[in-house]
């Protein structure tokens, strides 16, 4: 059982240049999740979707794009990359229960554009 | 969303107990309090989660406040593996929202 898997694990970007981070889980979780982890800081919230089809802004989604065309893939797009956007990236999925909605991890994608 | 507040950091002794303070004083009545961590270079993990009473699990237990406006993780035994950031985030049930607004946490480390 892989869970939730990302790739590539790190890239390096250019200023201008876009890349898709890949997300993918084989847990059949509804909900996923994008999120950004700058250094020293806790997560910041991206996109969002409740499933294949739906998706919606966190609290940070400029200059990134989202789809969900399946329930197992939600790729996160960046066009012309910036240098604000050299973070660490982490896709989640969660099955939304009472009280619960325990949200499980990817290992993450360390991105630095320069 | 209501917010939590943490200590920036704590330290502690192998072996022996921890406890992790959050304040949550703007908790509603809906609001789950989940506790994720995260070790070093990897995503948060799942650690615990309660709404009004005390939890158990074999990670750790959560002590909830009666008034709800704090809580307390307990690492009943401290290893060098619980060296992590501790988060402390509030759940909206009600609202059908299953969105997560993560602080900064709780920087432990374990001493040997």
């Amino acid at each position: 059982n892989a869970g939730v898997t990302q790739t590539p694990k790190f890239r390096i970007l250019k200023i201008g240049q876009s890349m898709t981070l890949q997300c993918t889980q084989d847990m059949n979780h509804n909900y996923m999740y994008w999120y950004r982890q700058d250094p020293g800081m806790g997560l910041k919230l991206i996109y969002y979707s409740v499933g294949a089809g739906i998706t919606d802004k966190g609290e940070v989604p400029n200059g990134y794009n989202v789809s969900r065309s399946t329930t197992e893939d939600f790729p996160l797009r960046l066009e012309l990359a910036a240098p604000s956007q050299t973070s660490v990236y982490f896709c989640a999925s969660s099955f939304p229960g009472q009280g619960a909605n325990i949200q499980y991890f990817g290992a993450g994608t360390r991105l630095s554009v320069l | 969303d209501a917010k939590t507040t943490q200590p920036n950091s704590m330290e502690s002794n192998e072996e022996e107990p921890v406890h992790l303070p959050c304040n949550h004083s703007t908790i509603s009545g809906t609001d789950y309090i989940h506790w994720y961590r995260q070790l070093p270079s990897q995503g948060p993990e799942y650690v615990i989660h309660g709404l009004t009473s005390n939890v158990n699990n074999r990670m750790a237990s959560l002590a909830i406040a009666e008034d709800r406006k704090s809580s307390t993780l307990i690492l009943h035994r401290a290893t060098l593996r619980d060296a992590a950031v501790y988060y402390c985030i509030l759940r909206d049930n009600w609202a059908g929202t299953y969105k997560y607004i993560f602080g900064t946490g709780t920087r432990l480390k374990v001493l040997a």
